[in-house]
């Protein structure tokens, strides 16, 4: 498999622009987490996916912040407008079932890296 | 708040030495993972510790737990420079993994 999947790698756009990052889970996996890495705040989960179904996303920022899963290989992580605070390494993470045993483990994608000038 | 802090926040050693990372928590835990992340890439899963379990090894790695005391450490042994990176602890309350990270620590090891 080749793993999570995410793009772009980097990003580098001016405020207010609207900002789509993307991500490809793994195959079979029914979990789906965005998480986002600064230096001051370290990894914060953003939102989680279960089933393509949005079951947390109290760890989003703002209303500027959008997620969505129109189905089990894609999702998106929209910002609009972007701000230069939102400026970060983006990583998305799968996780899912071995036979019917939830293995715990994320996979995590190489993540996005935002700059917002 | 970070629900796991690890300690120290950076550590400096030699190749052929051990490294210990240690790690507290605040709240219950349903299991504790640690992660490794190299510079500039994703974390990877390294071990996961169950909350009925003590200690747990890997390869080079030795994992431990104490509920009471709402802690971990991580035992690298026999380091070497490929070992250089940040690792991170996660506690996972309970359904869903959904993982809340530690601060992580910086590990490098010297040649």
């Amino acid at each position: 498999d080749a793993g999570v999947i995410q793009s772009p790698r980097h990003e580098v756009t001016e405020m207010g622009q609207e900002v789509t990052l993307r991500c490809k889970p793994i195959s079979g996996h029914n979990s789906l987490f965005w998480y986002r890495q600064t230096m001051m705040r370290g990894l914060e989960l953003l939102i989680y996916f279960n089933n393509n179904v949005p079951i947390d996303d109290s760890g989003m920022p703002e209303d500027r912040f959008s997620a969505k899963m129109p189905n089990a290989s894609f999702s998106t992580l929209k910002i609009q407008p972007s701000e230069p605070r939102d400026s970060a390494v983006y990583f998305c993470a799968s996780s899912g079932h071995l036979g019917t045993i939830n293995t715990g483990e994320l996979f995590f994608g190489e993540g996005s890296r935002l700059t917002v000038l | 708040s970070q629900q796991g802090e690890e300690d120290p926040q950076a550590l400096s050693i030699q190749e052929g030495e051990n490294a210990t990372m240690n790690c507290s928590y605040k709240t219950s835990i349903n299991n504790l993972q640690w992660y490794r992340q190299n510079s500039g890439r994703g974390l990877v899963h390294l071990i996961l510790i169950r909350s009925n379990e003590r200690e747990k090894h890997s390869g080079r790695l030795r994992v431990t737990l104490d509920t009471s005391k709402k802690s971990s450490s991580l035992l690298i042994t026999a380091s070497r420079a490929a070992d250089t990176a940040s690792y991170f602890c996660a506690t996972d309350k309970g359904g869903g993994n959904k993982l809340t990270f530690g601060t992580g620590t910086q590990l490098k090891v010297e040649l």
